[in-house]
């Protein structure tokens, strides 16, 4: 079965700081996809990036970066110099075949809040 | 212009009553689902449907049906809504399978009294 651990419940930083929201994945297939995606306050889910098993190259994407580690099972999250905007509750989620069709488990979330 | 869009956004209603939720998105995308994320923030996945064609119902009660009548909608009927059922649910779509990033809708917050 596949799982997604976020073990950071809540972080807070002052803005401008840097911060590494964390995930740890387990999964049997050799053959999976990542994603992050940001809930802000207003409810809306977004898409953030995706990365598949066989790709361990690190992206950024302007303030911020993923770091993804297939021996230690791990794809996080850095936002550099923080804003206030980044204030949001963000998820870590797994896509792999699951009882012979693709399923997405996400971890539980991520609350990260940036203090002006 | 709205990619994926959800009726309605807040729902209140007695326990025991019947009510509907319904998603449509315009992103041409062939595979929709739908989400329930409790007050601890937990999302999980209800069902996913690809063509029209129910491909994943995890451990739902039967109270929940959802209904897909074309690739462009996934409508989600409650029966007999209980006080647990209270949460946000969300619709969303993705281009083939779920290996592919999720576009969600606004959510709809439902309150069960």
């Amino acid at each position: 079965a596949q799982k997604v651990t976020q073990a950071q419940t809540e972080i807070s930083v002052v803005e401008k700081e840097d911060v590494t929201l964390d995930c740890v994945y387990e999964t049997r297939d050799t053959t999976y996809y990542l994603f992050w995606y940001k809930q802000p306050p207003s409810g809306e889910l977004v898409f953030l990036i995706r990365r598949n098993s066989f790709d361990e190259q690190n992206e950024i994407s302007g303030r911020y970066s993923w770091n993804f580690q297939k021996s230690t099972s791990s794809f996080n999250f850095t936002i550099t110099a923080s804003q206030v905007v980044d204030s949001a509750v963000y998820f870590c989620a797994l896509s792999e075949v699951s009882g012979g069709y693709q399923k997405v488990t996400f971890g539980t979330g991520t609350k990260l809040q940036v203090i002006p | 212009d709205t990619a994926v869009s959800q009726t309605p956004k807040y729902l209140v209603t007695q326990m025991g009553n019947d009510k509907s939720i319904k998603c449509e998105q315009n992103l041409g995308h062939d595979t929709m689902y739908w989400y329930k994320q409790d007050s601890k923030k937990f999302l999980k996945i209800m069902f996913s449907y690809n063509n029209k064609e129910l491909i994943i119902n995890e451990t739902v009660p039967n109270r929940f049906s959802p209904k897909s009548p074309d690739k462009a909608h996934l409508n989600l009927h409650i029966n007999s809504l209980e006080l647990g059922d209270s949460a946000v649910y969300f619709c969303a779509s993705s281009r083939g399978s779920s290996y592919n990033e999720q576009f969600f809708g606004p959510g709809t917050r439902l309150t069960v009294l």
